[in-house]
């Protein structure tokens, strides 16, 4: 069983309309919770990071954790074009380790 | 200015080759990492190093070797090159305990023939 499950998409949805971007974990030991953004051809933006579970509101982001239920969410409101890029979750279980990522869900937000 | 940056962003070279790539970041970070990203775009951790403590993915084949000549550097070299080897590296970033918040370089395209 893999540790993070992403669906890869694509998911298409027109502009202004809220979008939902979810992620699966088996691993109980992930501390932290993060959504990068990834342009085609660019490294990995860090959005938000969230501890524990509970909702995190950035702007027109918000990211929500459930570890009871193991599952995170990043909502966007008010879509735009510039969203368009692949969005992949994140975790990390403290120490020295790196993050486990998920596969990436590429959005594209329809003008 | 540019926080985390790599060299070269592409690299192309013939399978048996042996290579480098260097990783630079001025964030004042003592964490560094290399993760590579295959054609499927799935990113996955090799290494994790910081002036104590280096991680090395178990799934790593030891061809690979990073080498951090001070803080702000951490360069991988790759020995006997493989086809499978082709992909995007990253480097990355971060202060010791707050691997949550790590900030990433640009990639470097590596294409073995």
């Amino acid at each position: 069983q893999k540790e993070v499950e992403q669906d890869p998409g694509p998911l298409s949805v027109p502009e202004g309309a809220i979008v939902s971007l979810n992620c699966t974990y088996s691993n109980s030991a992930f501390q932290y919770f993060m959504w990068y953004r990834q342009y085609s051809r660019k490294g990995p933006e860090l959005l938000m990071y969230t501890y524990s579970s509970g909702n995190k509101e950035d702007g027109r982001f918000t990211a929500q954790v459930d570890k009871s239920s193991k599952y995170i969410s990043l909502f966007i409101r008010d879509s735009q074009p510039s969203d368009s890029a692949t969005y992949l979750c994140a975790m990390w279980e403290g120490g020295a380790d790196g993050l486990t990522f998920g596969k990436g869900t590429h959005l594209i937000i329809q003008p | 200015d540019t926080a985390v940056s790599q060299t070269p962003k592409y690299l192309v070279t013939q399978m048996g080759n042996d290579k480098s790539i260097k990783c630079e970041q001025n964030l004042g970070h003592d964490t560094m990492y290399w993760y590579k990203q295959d054609s499927k775009k799935f990113l996955k951790i090799m290494f994790s190093y910081n002036n104590k403590e280096l991680i090395i993915n178990e799934t790593v084949p030891n061809r690979f070797s990073p080498k951090s000549p001070d803080k702000a550097h951490l360069n991988l070299h790759i020995n006997s090159l493989e086809l499978g080897d082709s992909a995007v590296y990253f480097c990355a970033s971060s202060q010791a305990r707050r691997g949550y918040e790590q900030y990433f370089g640009p990639g470097t395209r590596l294409t073995v023939t």
